[in-house]
């Protein structure tokens, strides 16, 4: 247990459905992240928030949405994906420290996604 | 962009054998994270390095950080069944972010 949960643990959706992730932390962390774990890639970050707002998007398609109503929660809400969109999306969290240059952040076990 | 690049791919021991894991990089890096991600589970931090020559250890892992901060390494001694996971390296992105950039990862299978 790391403090960080995922649902769903798992998801099958064809391209023409619309779903949401959700991720909870209960650490009291003030930055939250989405990230995307794909066979023989690095993780690649999607977005990042921080204090509830927004303040990295890596260049995502907008098929990816995501919301952060407060600093214990963040979706990732999903329409029209593609079949290369399938991999596993991982939740992080973070106390932000924006002087330092390292952050220790603490996984959830992520959603494993398949787009048929 | 910084590049993190992690060596070996894979790696298939039998329990009790040794092992030496690598993270490299063409840059300095401030600091270097180690992650292990077991299967169907998300990565877990290990250590953090941010002296260059340090070494670290966590029962039978070390870390060293290359002198010159531009490389990392993990030994594992002993390995046992329940070291088997995905082997992360993480550093800052440059551009001083704090958001860290991941390698690729080795992929280490104990078998007894």
């Amino acid at each position: 247990e790391t403090g960080v949960t995922q649902t769903p643990r798992h998801l099958v959706m064809g391209m023409t459905n619309k779903k949401s992730l959700k991720c909870e932390q209960h650490l009291g962390h003030n930055a939250m992240y989405w990230y995307k774990q794909s066979a023989k890639k690095p993780l690649e970050l999607m977005f990042v928030y921080n204090f509830k707002e927004q303040t990295e998007n890596n260049s995502v398609p907008s098929r990816f949405s995501p919301e952060c109503p407060n600093s214990s929660h963040l979706f990732l809400h999903l329409h029209t994906l593609q079949p290369e969109d399938s991999a596993l999306y991982l939740c992080a969290s973070s106390q932000e420290r924006a002087a330092e240059t390292r952050i220790e952040q603490f996984f959830g076990p992520g959603t494993r996604l398949t787009v048929l | 962009t910084q590049l993190l690049e992690q060596s070996p791919q894979f790696l298939s021991i039998q329990e009790g054998e040794n092992l030496t894991v690598y993270c490299n990089s063409s840059s300095v890096f401030s600091s270097l994270q180690w992650y292990r991600q077991e299967p169907g589970e998300g990565p877990v931090l290990l250590v953090t390095v941010v002296t260059g020559g340090e070494v670290k250890k966590l029962k039978r892992l070390t870390f060293q950080f290359g002198d010159a901060r531009k490389d990392s390494s993990l030994h594992i001694t002993a390995a046992q069944t329940g070291d088997t996971g995905l082997y992360l390296c993480a550093g800052p992105a440059s551009g001083g972010s704090y958001i860290p950039t991941f390698g690729r990862g080795t992929s280490l299978i104990v078998h007894p």
